[in-house]
């Protein structure tokens, strides 16, 4: 079973418009940390946000917010008044347990495309 | 912040020939660090686990004859592809981490011809 569903391949938003990319897990450990990486076409991976499963408040960097629904395993990003250079591909991953020197696990990614 | 390199950023071979791709950390040390294989338009795939002074680890799938991992110190961490072929051609990146944090390379794009 895949432990990172994102099921948007592609998505569009305009310009100076929020947009939210969606993500879901798959878990039974308590401990868990989740993160959502920016690639743009060059290939290198920006890290964007993080939020920890015992994190009670969602996480935020700047423009970026995570949507974390713990009891439904989702984990949204929000990207406030998109800009052209936001468009990306972006991934949602996941690590367990959280904080430990274990490899990320990642979904296919959603493809980002801002317009003017 | 941590930086992870990776040398070099991309390579162009000849089928049947071997590669060898550096991941360095460049100031802290890494007793673990992770491979991954990224094909066009799809996502990053784990290939296999470096740790340091022992053995990697490899994921399902993965040959560990052809896929040459040896992490011969704190700092670096080598993939080798033997006897590539087109169809080993992709984006391979490395991470590591430093503090519980995680620090992906700039990655490797390699090209078989």
């Amino acid at each position: 079973a895949q432990k990172i569903t994102q099921t948007q391949p592609g998505m569009f938003v305009q310009e100076k418009e929020a947009v939210t990319l969606d993500c879901t897990y798959d878990t039974s450990d308590q401990s868990y940390g989740l993160f959502w990486y920016k690639q743009p076409s060059s290939g290198e991976m920006i890290f964007l946000i993080y939020q920890g499963s015992y994190d009670e408040q969602n996480a935020t960097e700047g423009r970026y917010s995570l949507n974390f629904q713990k009891a439904r395993k989702s984990a949204n990003l929000v990207i406030s008044a998109s800009q052209l250079g936001d468009s990306a591909m972006y991934f949602c991953a996941m690590r367990e347990p959280q904080g430990g020197n274990t490899p990320l696990v990642f979904g296919k990614g959603t493809r980002l495309s801002v317009i003017a | 912040g941590a930086v992870v390199s990776q040398h070099p950023s991309w390579v162009i071979c000849k089928s049947g020939t071997s590669v060898k791709i550096e991941c360095r950390s460049l100031d802290f040390q890494a007793t673990t660090m992770f491979w991954y294989r990224q094909f066009p338009k799809q996502s990053l795939m784990l290939m296999a686990t470096s740790n340091e002074g022992s053995k990697a680890t490899y994921e399902q799938g993965v040959e560990k004859d052809k896929f040459l991992i040896n992490h011969a110190s704190l700092t670096l961490s080598t993939l080798t592809v033997t006897s590539a072929h087109p169809e080993d051609s992709s984006f391979y990146i490395c991470s590591a981490s430093p503090s519980g944090s995680l620090v992906f390379g700039p990655g490797t794009r390699l090209t078989v011809l």
